[in-house]
Parts: structure tokens; sequence; C-alpha cells
């Protein structure tokens, strides 16, 4: 089966410059995720959709992010303008959740991102 | 994957030994525990997952023991195999907030041959 697709997997690009970062969840799964992971802080959750309704978007870090689920199999992350401090590993997860009880989440290989 | 922080503990182990990776929990109103293995390049991987009406689980080559007196999860990994050699993270969710994972800091775990 595919896992969740993310792409694209490398990102270079100049600061000011907008990224948009997407994502295939797993056939299936109602709830995705975005993540960021930095050597400092870790993995750290940015935006929680459920059935494409964004429910918690409290670790986004400021309003140059944003987040859209047009439809149950697309997802895209877009920084704009993107900063230096921007750069990181983000990753994409996506989950089946209950009732009866929720699955565990899973990841995609992330896009490296570097601003340059 | 990442290195997280700057002094990510390190669990050095020989081929076909037994490992156990170890992690500590903040929250006792936490109900499910996962356990994710990271290799380099890509993205945390499912590796087994307990729910804190249980204490221990297992899976193939791999066991999840939770103590939830002390607030503790390990992970017993069995006849160790170089392709085990990864970055290896807990996380808790909180019960009233099922989809809020709180990952561990993690844990390399490098295989001699």
């Amino acid at each position: 089966d595919a896992g969740v697709i993310q792409s694209p997997r490398h990102e270079v690009t100049e600061m000011g410059q907008e990224v948009t970062l997407r994502c295939k969840p797993i056939s299936g799964h109602n709830s995705l995720f975005w993540y960021r992971q930095t050597m400092m802080r870790g993995l750290e959750l940015l935006i929680y959709f459920n059935n494409n309704v964004p429910i918690d978007d409290s670790g986004m870090p400021e309003d140059r992010f944003s987040a859209k689920m047009p439809n149950a199999s697309f997802s895209t992350l877009k920084i704009q303008p993107s900063e230096p401090r921007d750069s990181a590993v983000y990753f994409c997860a996506s989950s089946l959740e209950g009732p009866p009880v929720d699955q565990p989440q899973h990841f995609g290989d992330g896009t490296r991102l570097s601003i340059l | 994957g990442e290195s997280v922080g700057l002094h990510l503990p390190t669990l050095s182990v020989q081929e076909g030994d037994n490992s156990i990776i170890n992690c500590a929990y903040s929250n006792s109103a936490s109900d499910y525990f996962i356990w994710y293995k990271q290799e380099s390049g890509k993205g945390p991987q499912f590796i087994i997952d307990i729910r804190s009406n249980m204490d221990k689980r297992q899976g193939q080559r791999v066991t999840v023991l939770l103590n939830k007196t002390v607030k503790h999860l390990s992970l017993q990994i069995a006849a160790t195999q170089p392709g085990d050699s990864a970055v290896y993270f807990c996380a808790e969710n909180y019960g009233d907030s099922s989809y809020k994972l709180i990952f561990g800091s993690g844990t390399r775990l490098l295989v001699r041959p």
C-alpha cells in the first residue's frame, strides 16, 4: 500500500520567496497533520485537519504560514514570504481516527527545506 | 533523520544482543503511547503502540512495557540487527486531545557488527 507521499523531497530557495509543500495522505485516512522537525525543537505539530477541516492550527508559527486541504487526498503547506529560520524538515502524517479507537499516525518522508 | 537537541542519548549494542530503550513521559492523564523509528533521511516509522489499560504489548521482535506508576515506557528489541540502527522516539497523547502527540527527544540506537 502507498504511504504518505510528500513533494518535493528537497527545496532550496532564497528568502522572500513563496514555498509550497504538498502532501497526499494514505487513502481512507480522515486526519492529516503537518509537523516541523529541527535539531533544537524536535518534532512540532503545526496544524491538524480532520475530514478536511482545520481543527487545530495553534502550532503554526505566524501568519506567513498557511495550510489547506481542498479534498481528502491532498494538502498544502505554504510559507510566504519565507525566511532562513524556516529551514527545517517538514513532515506530513495521516491517520484514521475512531470511534471505536484512533489509529497511529503514519508519516511521509518529509520535505527538507533550506531558505538561503 | 534529524538529531533532536544537542545531546541525543545514544545506545550502542552488539548485533544479536537485545536492546532496551527507555522513555519517561510527562502526563499521568496520557492514555495512548507510540514508539517510532526514524532512519536518516526518512520520516518517523510506526513500530508499536500501547494503551493505558495494558502494561505490555508484543510485536515482531519488539515489546513495549508501560509502567504508569512511574510514568515510564520502554521498547525492547530482541536480537538487534544492523537495520535497527536509527533514532527512536516515544510519543504520548493527552486523553482529551487524542490527535495531539507529544514526542520525546529521541534515543539513537547504534548496532555494532
